[in-house]
């Protein structure tokens, strides 16, 4: 098993660009979670799911979108990037207590 | 606002020597979770506690729940230098039926050969 996989795992975009961030995971777990994470702080809760097809806010969604089509995958877009949102990008997902957390995608937004 | 804060910030310890972390948080949890991250990877489960439990043990790994004092602490027996990794506590707050983590700012703990 993969576990849990992120693409891209680097990216440097330009202010106003978007783009789209790829979680998927192979255990079959319904919740599925994005966090973003910053110097000398702890991970913040961006948007999460608790199963195909539902989404929900979490501590910090301004600026993001997601969508979970599939329960395997969920993605995370930016429609117009801010220097605000460069930041490390966690995915992970659960179906107890446990979450598993992918390897993250480092963005950088000039 | 960040419910769980982790102290001290950082911790340099040689081989051998037990580090000890601490976690405060601000309200009522279901349980707390102590994770550890390596440079430049995801974070890694490493034990839960719940909230009706005090202490608990994994390998080297000791944890202790007080909810009366709303504190956390990690104890790491032995420590070795593959132990030098980045340390959180996240609680798992009674939400509902989701597992919704809030994080603390961690603490960065080196082990020294």
């Amino acid at each position: 098993n993969a576990g849990v996989t992120q693409t891209p795992k680097f990216r440097v975009l330009k202010t106003g660009q978007s783009m789209t961030l790829l979680c998927a995971q192979d255990m079959n777990h319904e919740y599925m979670y994005w966090y973003r994470q910053d110097p000398g702080m702890g991970l913040r809760l961006i948007h999460y799911s608790v199963g195909e097809g539902t989404t929900a806010k979490g501590e910090v969604p301004d600026g993001y979108n997601v969508s979970r089509l599939k329960k395997q995958n969920f993605l995370l877009g930016l429609e117009s990037a801010a220097p605000s949102q460069t930041s490390v990008y966690f995915c992970a997902s659960a179906d107890g207590y446990e979450q598993y957390f992918g390897p993250g995608t480092r963005l950088t937004v000039t | 606002s960040q419910q769980g804060e982790e102290d001290p910030q950082a911790l340099s310890i040689q081989e051998g020597e037990n580090a000890t972390m601490n976690c405060s948080y601000k309200t009522s949890i279901n349980n707390l979770q102590w994770y550890r991250q390596n440079s430049g990877r995801g974070l890694v489960h490493l034990i839960l506690i719940r909230s009706n439990e005090r202490e608990k043990h994994s390998g080297r790994l000791r944890v202790t729940l007080d909810t009366s004092k709303k504190s956390s602490s990690l104890l790491i027996t032995a420590s070795r230098a593959a132990d030098t990794a980045s340390y959180f506590c996240a609680t798992d707050l009674p939400s509902g039926g989701y597992n919704k983590l809030i994080f603390g700012a961690g603490t960065r703990l080196a082990v020294h050969p």
